[in-house]
């Protein structure tokens, strides 16, 4: 089973509006960390923001935020008023602390993500 | 800091060719790991190190690959010999030991084998 499930291959938004990218996860491990990255077309791979599994709340950095729904295994980007430079390849990743997954990232295969006039 | 820093940026070789990738962490960070990033395969982890060790080598591919750390600043991903379905593009990241902290990646090395 994949361990984290990106569903959305491809993403369109008009600008200044926001946007949602989908991320589930499987673990049995009752401590773990949920990240995302930002690919730009240049190939870098931007850190965006945090949430681990014992979090209360929802992470939040700038435009961006997590919505956290442990129960459902899910952990959504949301970019509120996007931006034309918002548009690149958006990675979810997941840390298992204690399955014998140290300190290694899994990661989704990643939503395209296109911002429009 | 400058950051994770990768050299070659590009590296165009021909199959048979022994190819080595450098990289050097972000200083005073314990972890650094090694992945490759293909269309087809997306982002994998191939190894990784913890304060110079080895830790989990499960992802390297074939025993073409190796990889070594011989101190805290620096490592190498080495491919010998090369063959064109290794054409990827291969990051460096590091972190540090804290449970919470993100792994800063490199710029990576766009590999080409013909």
């Amino acid at each position: 089973a994949q361990k984290i499930t990106q569903t959305q291959p491809g993403m369109f938004v008009q600008e200044k509006e926001a946007v949602t990218l989908d991320c589930t996860y499987d673990t049995s491990d009752p401590s773990y960390g949920l990240f995302w990255y930002k690919q730009p077309s240049s190939g870098e791979m931007i850190f965006l923001i945090y949430q681990g599994s014992y979090d209360q709340q929802n992470a939040t950095e700038g435009r961006y935020s997590l919505n956290f729904q442990k129960a459902r295994k899910s952990a959504n980007l949301v970019i509120s008023a996007s931006q034309l430079g918002d548009s690149a390849m958006y990675f979810c990743a997941m840390r298992e602390a204690f399955t014998g997954g140290g300190n290694k990232l899994t990661f989704g295969t990643g939503t395209q993500l296109k911002v429009e006039l | 800091d400058a950051g994770v820093i990768q050299s070659p940026r590009h590296e165009v070789t021909e199959m048979g060719q022994e190819v080595t990738l450098r990289c050097k962490p972000i200083s005073g960070h314990d972890y650094l790991f090694w992945y490759r990033q293909t269309m087809m395969r997306g982002l994998e982890l191939l190894i990784y190190f913890n304060n110079n060790v080895p830790i989990d080598d499960s992802g390297m591919p074939e025993d073409r690959f190796s990889a070594k750390m011989p101190n805290a600043s620096f490592s190498t991903l080495k491919i010998q010999p090369s063959e064109p379905r290794d054409s990827a593009v291969y990051f460096c990241a590091s972190s540090l030991r804290t449970s919470g902290d993100e792994q800063f990646f490199g710029p990576g090395t766009r590999l080409t084998v013909l």
